[in-house]
């Protein structure tokens, strides 16, 4: 059965410092990985995602993940956070079957 | 937005009740997923349809099943509401299963008292 781990539940950052999140995921096929932010009171966007090819993808806003397949990891990184960038953070994978399974989130707080 | 809409949005119920949420969408998606989201456990997955009448289990789908007869509602029933199944739900729907272009329904507040 597929699964999704972040470690980091709450990460705490001043303005300019580095991001990054981890993300480590289970599953046996291949699979398609993502990032989402939930900014407070909004739905679900998509940051990122990793389909195959160039194992580094770009997202918005700055952000960019690392796919690395020996570790089943998808981490998130930006270099220089900001104030706006304060939201909740889920990774996700998604089976050849469609069936989308987050991670349990992490919240980021910046400190202005 | 996606047309998605979920109902009730909000809801309070007794132990032990059947509770049916509805989640009806006008995109003629072929995908839609229900979640629960709760502190600390993030989204967590209890069931999906891949089309009209197909549907499969997720990661918490005990005590809860579902039911799609038709391309824009997918319905979630609480079989006998219990506490732990307090809760936001949330409806996504999804044209290509991809995960991609995922749009979330605004959630519905469930109360098991």
């Amino acid at each position: 059965a597929q699964s999704v781990s972040q470690h980091n539940h709450h990460v705490i950052l001043s303005e300019a410092a580095s991001l990054e999140l981890g993300c480590n995921y289970s599953y046996g096929g291949t699979v398609n990985l993502f990032w989402y932010v939930q900014y407070p009171g909004q739905h679900l966007q998509l940051l990122l995602k990793y389909f195959s090819g160039d194992p580094l993808v770009k997202g918005i806003k700055g952000f960019e993940a690392e796919f690395i397949k020996s570790k089943f990891s998808f981490n998130l990184r930006k270099p220089s956070v900001q104030w706006s960038d304060t939201a909740e953070y889920f990774c996700a994978v998604i089976s050849s079957a469609s069936k989308i399974i987050f991670g349990s989130g992490t919240r980021l707080s910046i400190r202005p | 937005d996606a047309g998605i809409t979920q109902s009730p949005r909000h809801k309070v119920t007794e132990t032990g009740t059947p509770v049916t949420l509805r989640c009806h969408q006008t995109e003629n998606h072929r995908y839609m997923y229900w979640y629960r989201q709760d502190p600390g456990h993030g989204l967590r997955l209890i069931h999906y349809s891949y089309g009209v009448k197909d549907t499969d289990k997720g990661e918490v789908s005990d005590g809860y099943s579902v039911s799609r007869s038709k391309t824009e509602d997918f319905l979630l029933t609480l079989e006998s509401a219990t506490s732990s199944q307090t809760s936001v739900y949330f409806c996504a729907i999804s044209t290509l299963g991809t995960g991609e272009h995922l749009h979330f329904g605004n959630g519905t507040r469930l109360t098991v008292t």
